[in-house]
């Protein structure tokens, strides 16, 4: 099955832009989301189809994808950004959706 | 606006069926494009999809787990169950529900969660 690949930390200064990438085989070839979870809550897509944003999700946050890696960017980092970050992919071969291994984002 | 709850037993012994309710309001399981997913994720840990279950009644499992899961909806109550047979220790998790727009290919609304734990 596919295998989406995230840094297990990130620690961020606020202001700061922090960047998280999401690997998998050719995965700029797929549509990746991106989803927020906070300490204790469901998780919230906050970047959906590689760069769009649902209605209420600051400009702050925003996504690319190219090759064999996607990234969330966030962008002018605030305290209320501390939370684990998943993306997530459609897996073609088993027709299922694949979370990646979740990025801690820490602000310093 | 869309809502999704779960509910089941918060508490089951290992070789045990695991029967979990989701129950949504704010859209329609008929609506073509439109999913209902079950998400599970143990403590500390990542995220799993475990199934999912299409307007058109089609259906779509973790290979991983496809042998034990059973995904099957109640129209009328506005409700997606999920069964997990040969519960085990390491299946102890939050379990969400989640819904995936006609549009897309992830989930725009999720359950609050429910914890549940395996022990004898």
């Amino acid at each position: 099955s596919y295998v989406l690949t995230q840094p297990p930390s990130v620690s961020v200064a606020p202001g700061q832009t922090a960047r998280i990438a999401c690997g998998g085989n050719n995965i700029g070839k797929r549509s990746v989301h991106w989803y927020q979870q906070r300490p204790g809550q469901a998780p919230v897509v906050v970047v959906y189809d590689d760069s769009d944003r649902p209605s209420g999700i600051p400009e702050r946050f925003s996504g690319s994808n190219s090759g064999n890696t996607a990234t969330l960017t966030i962008s002018r980092v605030e305290a209320g950004d501390e939370a684990d970050y998943f993306c997530q992919v459609w897996d073609r071969s088993s027709d299922h959706p694949v979370f990646g291994t979740g990025t801690k984002v820490t602000v310093l | 606006q869309i809502t999704l709850k779960e509910s089941g037993p918060t508490l089951v012994k290992p070789t045990q069926t695991l029967t979990l309710t989701c129950t949504f309001s704010g859209f329609s399981l008929s609506t073509p494009g439109v999913g209902v997913g079950w998400i599970r994720q143990p403590p500390g840990k990542a995220l799993e999809s475990l199934a999912l279950l299409y307007w058109d009644d089609d259906k779509s499992y973790s290979p991983s787990l496809k042998s034990r899961l059973t995904i099957t909806k109640d129209a009328s109550k506005k409700q997606v169950l999920l069964t997990m047979t040969n519960m085990d220790p390491v299946d102890t998790a939050t379990y969400y529900c989640a819904h995936r727009g006609g549009s897309g290919s992830y989930y725009a609304s999720w359950g609050q969660g429910t914890l549940v734990t395996v022990s004898s």
